[in-house]
């Protein structure tokens, strides 16, 4: 069974800094992309951040770019999410989604998701 | 950046009703569309991708078409277990943008 379990959530003043890991399980990590996605409450999910099987591909949403940082241990089959400089804006919650690819689409569709972390930003 | 835009926002239908939801790019993304359905206090889950193809273990009840910039998200005879928030995601071109959503409610 594929699982995805994120943690490292919670409150945070605006300007600090939260590490969120995934640790996933259940399938072949390194023959998979994964990414960041969160979600504000009352809002629709948001894509933040992609990292390819190997690392070699990176990109981030430009409202998060040069703050946050993806990185991922594929031999701990582990995937993080580095969030600096955080602002208001930045409260949701973040889930760690797989990338299932289809025809030539980069991201495909995030076909696994874990229950999400809840970072809240606030003074 | 490509937008989504989905309608109606919000919706109420009965058990059995058939339901559409309608999902606009705001330019071509051929049939890189996909469509989620989130219930509340959980994670989304992907129903539908490449505009027509039902993913694995999803009720056959679901359906998808359109392409270009015009996509429909049917439901042919709407389930208790139906009602919920749908969204439609495009994975033609980064970032790869959700829609505001479609909440089903009961009638």
């Amino acid at each position: 069974e594929v699982q995805l379990v994120e943690s490292g959530g919670g409150l945070v003043k605006p300007g600090g800094s939260l590490r969120l890991s995934c640790a996933a399980s259940g399938f072949t990590f390194t023959s998979y992309s994964l990414n960041w996605v969160r979600q504000a409450p009352g809002r629709g999910p948001e894509w933040v951040s992609h990292i390819s099987s190997s690392s070699t591909y990176i990109y981030y949403a430009d409202s998060v770019e040069g703050r946050f940082t993806i990185s991922r241990d594929n031999a701990q089959n582990s995937v993080y999410l580095q969030m600096n400089s955080l602002r208001a804006e930045d409260t949701a919650v973040y889930y760690c989604t797989r990338s299932s690819t289809y025809m030539s689409s980069y991201y495909g569709r995030f076909d696994y998701w874990g229950q999400g972390a809840l970072v809240t930003v606030s003074s | 950046d490509i937008q989504m835009t989905q309608s109606p926002p919000s919706l109420s239908a009965s058990v059995g009703d058939r339901v559409t939801i309608t999902c606009r790019a705001s330019q071509g993304i051929d049939t890189y569309l996909n469509w989620y359905q989130q219930k509340p206090g959980k994670a989304p889950k992907v129903l539908i991708y490449a505009a027509s193809r039902l993913q694995s273990g999803v009720p056959s009840r679901f359906s998808g078409s359109g392409s270009g910039t015009d996509f429909t998200l049917t439901i042919t005879s709407l389930q208790s277990e139906d009602f919920a928030t749908y969204y439609c995601q495009q994975s033609y071109s980064r970032p790869p943008a959700f829609g505001q959503g479609t909440k089903v409610e009961i009638k």
